[in-house]
């Protein structure tokens, strides 16, 4: 059974990047059959996918148009897990992240970190 | 952008069934999940590929579609089955529905 624990801290500040990690067990993060999404839910409740990252022949990586210009998600091979970075945060990007597995639908996801940007 | 529309809200009497409909342009051409959400909880996968429902899913949900409308239906609704659902489609991008609350009354 997959499992997916999430860390990383809870307050940034405006302007600051976001950085959250994501290990993997039971699983490998380079297995060529998954995808390693990470989605967040705003306050109101919505969710958005904000983009994954998956190896095939090589590794390969989708974003969200909305994030794209700020988003980063790299894997990690030698710890098994998966990261993102969230440059240049505003108090928009206030949310509950989550990482999750899946190519096109999430059967497994992690256990969620709130993240608040404020100074 | 691409948008999946549900009803904000449904509410249900227990033992009665729950429908939730998710509407989207051309929706009926992609495959349609469905999550569940209780409070301070992660998604759950209630129903994947429009109508199929995974291991350790109750036989109350299921899934159908029609046109560029799928519907998630509770039947014989359970005080436990109170949460918010979610549905989900990918085209290039994932996205999902705007969300409906269900409470059991």
């Amino acid at each position: 059974q997959v499992q997916l624990q999430q860390s990383g801290p809870g307050l940034v500040k405006p302007s600051q990047t976001l950085s959250l990690t994501c290990v993997i067990s039971g699983d490998s993060v380079s297995s060529t059959s998954a995808a390693w999404n990470w989605i967040r839910q705003s306050p109101s409740g919505g969710l958005e996918w904000l983009g994954r990252t998956y190896y095939r022949t090589k590794w390969n990586s989708d974003y969200a148009v909305s994030v794209r210009s700020r988003i980063t998600i790299d894997p990690d091979t030698s710890k098994n897990q998966v990261s993102l970075q969230l440059k240049s945060v505003t108090p928009e990007d206030t949310a509950v992240y989550f990482c999750a597995k899946g190519d096109y639908y999430f059967p497994f996801w992690g256990q969620g970190s709130p993240v608040t940007v404020s100074s | 952008s691409y948008a999946l529309t549900q009803p904000p809200s449904v509410s249900v009497s227990p033992g009665q069934t729950a429908s939730i409909t998710c509407s989207g342009d051309n929706l009926g051409n992609r495959y349609t999940y469905w999550y569940q959400q209780k409070t301070g909880q992660s998604p759950i996968l209630v129903i994947y590929e429009d109508t199929k429902r995974p291991s350790g899913i109750p036989e109350r949900f299921s899934g159908s579609i029609s046109g560029n409308t799928a519907t998630l239906t509770i039947s014989g609704t359970q005080a436990m089955d109170e949460a918010d659902y979610y549905c989900q489609s990918y085209d290039s991008t994932s996205v999902f529905g705007t969300g409906t609350k269900v409470t059991v009354l």
